[in-house]
């Protein structure tokens, strides 16, 4: 079964306090790997797709990686601004072509 | 200016009532998709239209139906909803199916069953 795993779940970080979101998933075949932010009470804005080992995005303070089993969403010097839940979602090779496949999510809040 | 535009924001219904909500785009894409959304769980995938060719998620209960009349509007009707359809409903648009085809997502609605 395809699966999606977030980590941590909740993440506090003090402003400009570097780290990393995790996003496992296993499925047999990726077509594509997505990263969105959710603020409360609002849809997902898109931020990245990935779609081989290896290959990285990059936006403002956030940066995207992809490895076979795993993606990594490196947030550098946050700002308060950057409090949100990030979701990871994949699209499978032998799904319907349209489906995708979110995890939980992780709760990003940025102390001043 | 808003791509995927859902309506209402909040939506107030009684356990047995049956309830619309609606989903339109300005991106004229040919997927549309509808998204449950429960606190802090990922958004679940209800159904969705490749222009009129309507896919249901096989555990989407019969409770939920959908409409898409023209490219722009898509509807989810909940027939008779519970106290457990309460949750964040999202609208979704995708150019084409397949690969390389990101997910646009509008506001939402927050649905809550009295």
């Amino acid at each position: 079964e395809d699966q999606v795993t977030q980590s941590p779940e909740a993440l506090r970080l003090q402003e400009g306090e570097s780290s990393s979101l995790n996003c496992s998933y296993t499925v047999s075949g990726l077509r594509g790997l997505f990263w969105y932010r959710q603020d409360p009470g609002k849809g997902p804005e898109f931020l990245f797709t990935l779609y081989s080992a290896g290959e990285e995005k990059e936006k403002e303070r956030l940066k995207a990686t992809l490895t076979k089993k795993e993606s990594f969403l490196h947030i550098t010097a946050p700002k308060p601004e950057d409090s949100a839940t990030y979701l990871c979602a994949v699209q499978a090779v032998y799904s319907s072509a349209s489906k995708i496949i979110f995890g939980s999510g992780t709760r990003l809040s940025i102390r001043p | 200016d808003a791509m995927v535009i859902q309506n209402p924001r909040y939506q107030v219904t009684q356990f047995g009532k049956p309830v619309t909500l609606s989903c339109s785009q300005t991106l004229n894409h040919n997927v549309m998709y509808w998204y449950q959304q429960k606190s802090s769980q990922a958004p679940k995938l209800l159904f969705h239209y490749y222009d009129k060719d309507f896919n249901n998620e096989a555990d989407t209960p019969d409770n939920f139906q959908s409409r898409r009349p023209n490219t722009s509007f898509c509807f989810l009707d909940i027939r008779s909803p519970g106290l457990g359809d309460a949750a964040m409903y999202l609208c979704a648009t995708s150019r084409d199916a397949g690969s390389k085809n990101i997910q646009y997502f509008g506001a939402g609605t927050r649905l809550s069953v009295l």
